[in-house]
Order: structure tokens, then C-alpha cells, then sequence
């Protein structure tokens, strides 16, 4: 079984630029999210897709960062413009529904300067 | 809003010690998962507890969750190099798939 595919690895841009990062998740599952984790803290949820629709963005600083799951499979973060505060790992997880269990991609790094 | 901590946030143990981290919610959970996350990788599932005062052994691993579902551990007996990394708990809320990770614990084992 493949796992949570994310790209890109690593991303290098300049305050108020713009990046996106995209997600395929495992092949049948659900949920899917996207964390932000700032170097020594735990994940913290942006948004929960069920499907192709938001279950939870009250995390998501909406000025700034949009995402998308428009089949309901992939899905796609962004954020406009970014701020030096966005330097962060950004995860995609998705759920395995009948254990309950999250399986997270690599992750891409990004880095504001 | 919910907050999950954990203590301590860092760990140094000769291998063979034990090691215990604890993880406290503010309110209480439906559910709490543990992850370890090696250093440069990411977050990988390791259990589920959904009991009140239900616990879970793997192998030298001991997770407990308590009787009023607000709090959790993990206890690592005889500690190895393969245990480095930091383990986080994540609360779940009744209802929807929805976690809340905790701050996590830091261990680093000496050889």
C-alpha cells in the first residue's frame, strides 16, 4: 500500500510570496489534513477534509492560507502572501476510518526569508 | 480553546533506564493517540486508547489512559537507541476525527 505522497520536499521563498504544496493521500481515505508543525512543537491542525468537504478550518488563518480537495482525493495548501512566521513543516495526514489511524507524509519544508 | 500537554519536554536516559512521559488535556477526550516522530522524519501512529482506565502494553511499551479520560502515559522499559525521537499524544473529540496533538516529549537515549 503506498503511502501520503507530498511535494514538494522543500521550499525556499521570500516574505510575501507566494507557495502551495499538494497531498495525495492513501487510496480510499477519507479524512485528510493539513498540520503546521513549527520546529520543537507538537502538529497543529489547519483544516480537516471529509471527502471533498471542510469539517474543520477554525485553525486556518483564512487572510492568508486556502486549501482545496476538489475530487475529494488530492488536495492542495496554500498560502498568500507568506509571512516569516509560515517557516514551518507542513504536514498532509490521512485517516485509516476503522482503526483511527492517521498516516502522515514526509512533509515539505518551507522556508520564509 | 482545547490545550494538551505533556511533560517533561525533554528526556535524557542511560539505555536500560526507564522513561515515562505524561499528557494532560484540558478538557476531557473521547479517545487519545500516541505517535513517535524520529528526528528529521514525521509523525508515525502507534496507539489508540479509547477506555477509561484503559491499558495498552507493546513489547517494552506501557500507555495508559485514566479514569477520567483527561489524562495519559507512556512508560518505555529498559530503554534502547531505537527509541530516540519525540513522542507525541494526540487528543481525540466525540464525534468527529478531530486531534489535538500535545506539545510532546523529547527523548534522547545515551549509550
Amino acid at each position: 500500500e503506498a503511502g501520503v505522497a507530498q511535494s514538494p520536499r522543500y521550499k525556499i521563498i521570500e516574505k510575501r510570496q507566494s507557495v502551495a504544496f499538494w497531498c495525495n493521500p492513501i487510496s480510499g481515505h477519507a479524512t485528510l489534513y493539513w498540520y503546521q508543525q513549527i520546529l520543537g512543537q507538537g502538529p497543529k491542525l489547519l483544516i480537516q477534509f471529509q471527502n471533498n468537504g471542510v469539517v474543520d478550518d477554525s485553525q486556518l488563518p483564512k487572510d492568508r492560507f486556502s486549501a482545496e480537495r476538489l475530487k475529494g482525493v488530492d488536495s492542495t495548501l496554500k498560502i498568500q502572501p507568506a509571512k516569516l512566521e509560515d517557516s514551518a513543516v507542513y504536514l498532509c495526514a490521512s485517516l485509516e476510518s476503522r482503526a483511527n489511524e492517521q498516516f502522515f507524509g514526509p512533509g515539505t519544508r518551507l522556508t520564509v526569508l | 480553546g482545547q490545550q494538551v500537554m505533556q511533560i517533561p519536554q525533554y528526556q535524557h536516559v542511560q539505555e536500560g533506564e526507564d522513561f515515562t512521559t505524561y499528557c494532560n488535556s484540558s478538557t476531557t477526550l473521547s479517545n487519545i493517540q500516541w505517535y513517535k516522530q524520529r528526528p528529521g522524519g514525521h509523525p508515525v501512529f502507534l496507539i489508540q486508547l479509547v477506555k477509561s482506565g484503559e491499558v495498552k502494553k507493546q513489547k517494552r511499551l506501557t500507555f495508559q489512559f485514566g479514569e477520567a479520560k483527561k489524562n495519559s502515559s507512556l512508560h518505555i522499559t529498559a530503554t534502547q537507541t531505537t527509541d530516540v525521537g519525540t513522542y507525541f499524544c494526540a487528543g481525540g473529540t466525540s464525534g468527529t476525527y478531530k486531534y489535538i496533538f500535545g506539545t510532546g516529549t523529547r527523548l534522547k537515549v545515551l549509550a
